[in-house]
């Protein structure tokens, strides 16, 4: 059983323009969780989704970031116009059952932002 | 506020000898502990967790921990440390506050180093 995947592993890009990141979780889980690391620092919660619904965003910036985890395909996690404190480890997480009921989360390798 | 706290930043130990990162944690209610553990560049693989049911949970790799209602601790522990479990290790905790308790809560991070 594969695990979670992300992609792409790295990526660099210039102040205002468009980062996507994408997620695959593992098979026949529907709950998808992204988290960021910034440098130095632990892992903090963006959002959680499930299959075409975000349950909790609260931890997602009011602007410039969004999240989709549609029906067919990926999970994408969205960034509009960055900057340079968007530089970051972005992680992306997935759970068979929702963490309220008990189930652990598996995590990707996670996606390397670097923004010039 | 939910949250965990990794008091140490770094533990060195002598391979052979029994290991230790301490975890404390703050939460309202029953709290969900989980203990994951972090190569460089690579995502966090999950240890162990409590849920519910004895103090002692036993996880991957030879890990142990113990849930310690009264000192509200839950420490990372092995009887006998191997170089290769050197990496960063994160406690976490289910924040049942936001968001229908579906998130999780990290520490800051405890750097193991083991010694030949």
């Amino acid at each position: 059983n594969a695990g979670v995947m992300q992609n792409p592993r790295h990526l660099v890009r210039r102040r205002g323009q468009e980062a996507r990141l994408r997620c695959s979780p593992m098979k026949g889980h529907s709950h998808v969780y992204w988290y960021r690391q910034l440098p130095e620092e632990g892992l903090k919660f963006m959002v959680y989704l499930q299959k075409e619904n975000i349950i909790d965003e609260s931890g997602m910036p009011k602007e410039r970031f969004s999240a989709e985890f549609p029906k067919e395909g990926p999970s994408i996690l969205r960034i509009q116009q960055v900057v340079r404190g968007d530089s970051a480890a972005y992680f992306c997480a997935s759970s068979p059952r929702p963490l309220a009921g008990g189930s652990e989360q598996y995590f990707g390798p996670g996606t390397r932002l670097t923004v010039t | 506020a939910q949250s965990v706290a990794q008091p140490e930043d770094q533990v060195n130990v002598a391979e052979g000898n029994p290991l230790t990162v301490k975890c404390t944690y703050s939460v309202s209610g029953n709290p969900y502990l989980f203990w994951y553990v972090q190569y460089p560049n690579r995502g966090l693989q999950f240890l162990l967790k409590y849920i519910t049911g004895d103090n002692l949970v036993k996880g991957s790799y030879g890990f142990e921990a113990e849930f310690n209602k009264s000192q509200t601790s839950f420490h990372l522990k092995k009887p006998s440390a191997l170089v290769s479990d050197s990496a960063l290790y994160f406690c976490a905790v289910r924040d049942i506050l936001a968001g229908g308790g579906n998130k999780l809560t990290f520490g800051t991070g405890t750097q193991l180093k083991v010694e030949l």
